[in-house]
C-alpha cells in the first residue's frame, strides 16, 4: 500500500477552521483516501473519504489535489470535542481484504 | 454508532495463560478485523476474518488465533499470554473489504 506522511501535531483554537495536510505521492489510480480519527481512550472513527472530487460530509470535508498527491482535511469550526489523532490512510478499492494501515497521523489540539 | 461490544474490556493475566477476547456485532457485516495499539505502532492487524469459519492473518498474528463461528462473533485467543502482548485490542467490521470500517471500544489487556 502506498505511504501517506503527515505532521505529528497541530494547534487550532476553538471554533475555527482547521486544515490537516496529508502527502501522498505514490498513491495510484485506484487508492481511495481515507480518514480516520481517534479520541482519547476510544476506537478510531471513519471521518471522511474520497477518490478523485472534493467530498463534504456532517462532519468534515476533503480536499484533494488535482494529481492527487496530497490532500487536507478541513475541520469548519474546531471544537473541544475534535481535539484527537487524525489518519490519513490509501485504501484500494476492487476486492482488497480491505485493512486499514495505520500511519502515526496528526495529533490535533484545540484550545478555548 | 454501530452495534459493536468487545468483552472484556480490561483484564489483567498472567504469563502463560490463555486468554480469549471477544468482539459482538449486531450490524450483520460479512467482514471482522482484530488490530493491536501500542505506543509508536499505531494500529496493526491481528487477523481478519471474511465470513463465517473463513479467517486470514494479518501482519502480526504470532501467538494469536481467531475462529468465528457466528456472524456476528469474532474471538481472538492468546494461547499462551506473554508480556508482549500487553495491548489494547481493537475489533472492527465493515460490510465489504475496502468499505468503511467501525470500531469497539477497545480491550486493555495486561500480562504481567
Amino acid at each position: 500500500d502506498a505511504k501517506t506522511t503527515q505532521p505529528n501535531s497541530m494547534e487550532s483554537n476553538e471554533e475555527e477552521p482547521v486544515h490537516l495536510p496529508c502527502n501522498h505521492s505514490t498513491i495510484s489510480g485506484t487508492d481511495y483516501i481515507h480518514w480516520y480519527r481517534q479520541l482519547p481512550s476510544q476506537g478510531p472513527e471513519y471521518v471522511i473519504h474520497g477518490l478523485t472530487s472534493n467530498v463534504n460530509n456532517r462532519m468534515a470535508s476533503l480536499a484533494i489535489a488535482e494529481d492527487r498527491k496530497s490532500s487536507t482535511l478541513i475541520l469548519h469550526r474546531a471544537t473541544l470535542r475534535d481535539a484527537a489523532v487524525y489518519y490519513c490512510i490509501l485504501r484500494r478499492g476492487g476486492g482488497s481484504q480491505g485493512n486499514l494501515i495505520f500511519g502515526k497521523g496528526t495529533k490535533l489540539s484545540v484550545k478555548p | 454508532d454501530a452495534g459493536i461490544t468487545q468483552s472484556p474490556r480490561h483484564k489483567v493475566t498472567e504469563t502463560g495463560t490463555p486468554v480469549t477476547l471477544r468482539c459482538h456485532q449486531t450490524e450483520n457485516h460479512r467482514y471482522m478485523y482484530w488490530y493491536r495499539q501500542d505506543p509508536g505502532h499505531g494500529l496493526r492487524l491481528i487477523h481478519y476474518s471474511y465470513g463465517v469459519k473463513d479467517t486470514d492473518k494479518g501482519e502480526v498474528s504470532d501467538g494469536y488465533s481467531v475462529s468465528r463461528s457466528k456472524t456476528e462473533d469474532f474471538l481472538l485467543t492468546l494461547e499462551s499470554a506473554t508480556s508482549s502482548q500487553t495491548s489494547v485490542y481493537f475489533c472492527a467490521i465493515s460490510e465489504i473489504g475496502p468499505d468503511t470500517q467501525y470500531f469497539g471500544p477497545g480491550t486493555r489487556l495486561t500480562v504481567l
